[in-house]
């Protein structure tokens, strides 16, 4: 089956730790992303990858870092200067096309992870 | 600043009734209007999905209304039903600029659908 695998589903850490997330996808997508998500705020972009070895900050990009060094993987590291890490975070990937007349980036996500930081 | 808005945060209808989510935008570079819908716990998942070209489309009981002078755009679901309950997104991308190969979302709508 084709998809996105992110792992773990929960995770636990102690403050002051850095930790990082999984993301593995087969489904030969060029772009993969990174989201978190609270209750109320929606989904907010922290990096995102068009391209292998290339990456650029989203909306809330302080306090995580990412490598993209193979095409199927993209993890997050959330780093102990994230002030507020707790929350659940969400790894898409997609093939964005921008050929006239219009853009066209349907996103396929993974299940999540619940990061909570005790 | 959040590009793209959207109203309501919460909604509850009866089975059988119209569930209507509405989502504004300000930036004419976008030309791709998705809505997401995600189930406690799992990842989002398209929709249904408009161009500006069209002023509707539909797919089953969704369809997504598009008032390109207004900015516009809204997910009606017909006969909504229990397994509708879910949170949903609108969101918006563009082929130029800051809007090019990313997704700007709206912060979601729980739609609860009670018996």
């Amino acid at each position: 089956d084709g998809g996105i695998t992110q792992s773990p589903k929960y995770l636990f850490r102690k403050e002051g730790q850095n930790v990082t997330l999984s993301c593995e996808q087969n489904l030969n997508h060029d772009a993969m992303y990174w989201y978190r998500q609270d209750p109320g705020q929606g989904l907010r972009l922290i990096y995102y990858s068009q391209i292998v070895n290339d990456f650029q900050k989203g909306d809330i990009a302080e306090g995580y870092s990412v490598s993209r060094e193979k095409k199927e993987s993209f993890p997050l590291t959330v780093t102990s200067a994230q002030k507020n890490p707790t929350a659940f975070y969400l790894c898409a990937s997609s093939i964005p096309e921008t050929s006239s007349p219009y853009s066209y980036n349907e996103q396929f996500f993974g299940p999540g992870t619940r990061l909570t930081v005790l | 600043q959040q590009q793209v808005k959207q109203s309501p945060q919460s909604l509850i209808v009866q089975k059988g009734g119209i569930s209507i989510i509405n989502c504004a935008y300000e930036n004419t570079a976008f030309d791709y209007f998705p809505w997401y819908q995600q189930f406690p716990g799992k990842g989002p998942a398209l929709l249904i999905a408009i161009r500006p070209d069209v002023s509707e489309k539909k797919e089953g009981r969704f369809t997504i209304s598009f008032n390109k002078s207004a900015k516009q755009f809204s997910l009606h679901i017909m006969d909504s039903q229990p397994g509708d309950s879910a949170t949903y997104f609108c969101a918006a991308s563009g082929n130029r600029g800051s809007t090019l190969g990313r997704l700007y979302f709206g912060r979601g709508t729980q739609l609860t659908v009670w018996p």
